[in-house]
């Protein structure tokens, strides 16, 4: 398996222009997650979920976040409209089983630049 | 509720053994140490469950001590490719709220 695919890298865009975040889990793992990392705020959980249905998404900020997982193997985030503030480094990561005794697998991230 | 970990940042001569710890306010039920390098995703390194254990392989090691909620993390005789931010990820009793520490800056000098 390739790992945790997302895309894309990286992401400039305009004070309140619409931002999609892409994200393939590793075939086979059935939770998926969405962090958020700046330096202020260190790696923060947003939303996870569980055979595609979220479990928990009390960690997105506002509700100009969203998130979706259409099927087992794609998710997407989504921030409209978006606001320099959003800046960070936007991870999705997957694991086989919850968090209690499983590893996560981290993609490489988004780096995403508001303007 | 994030964990703490100390210290915050260290810096290290190739060889030299470090110690970072992670504690929390709560009882717990599972501590998880990453490791990530500069301008990469955080890679898993052990879990640790409630029960008092100890893992650990190559020159790599942590403990979990779940009366004083805490653990610990230990590198022995450093290399380079140590360095990184090392971060402890906790789940409370009940198996929920998993959370991220502020994460530990290790950089290790030749």
């Amino acid at each position: 398996d390739a790992g945790v695919i997302q895309s894309p890298r990286h992401e400039v865009t305009e004070m309140g222009q619409e931002v999609t975040l892409r994200c393939k889990p590793i075939s086979g793992h059935d939770y998926l997650f969405w962090y958020r990392q700046t330096m202020m705020r260190g790696l923060e959980l947003l939303i996870y979920f569980n055979n595609n249905v979220p479990i928990d998404d009390s960690g997105m900020p506002e509700d100009r976040f969203s998130a979706k997982m259409p099927n087992a193997s794609f998710s997407t985030l989504k921030i409209q409209p978006s606001e320099p503030r959003d800046s960070a480094v936007y991870f999705c990561a997957s694991s086989y089983g919850r968090a209690a005794n499983t590893e996560a697998f981290f993609g490489q991230g988004t780096r995403l630049t508001v303007v | 509720q994030q964990p703490v970990q100390s210290p915050q940042a260290v810096i290290l001569r190739e060889g030299e053994d470090a110690v970072i710890n992670c504690s929390s306010s709560k009882a717990l039920y599972s501590v998880h140490w990453y490791r990530q390098k500069h301008g990469e995703a955080p890679v898993f390194l052990m879990i640790l469950l409630k029960g008092g254990e100890q893992k650990g392989h190559d020159k790599i090691s942590a403990s979990f001590n779940e009366k004083k909620q805490q653990s610990s993390l230990y590198l022995t005789a450093s290399q380079l490719s140590y360095s990184g931010t090392y971060f402890c990820g906790t789940e409370d009793n009940y198996g929920q709220n998993f959370v991220f520490g502020p994460g530990t800056r290790l950089s290790v000098l030749p």
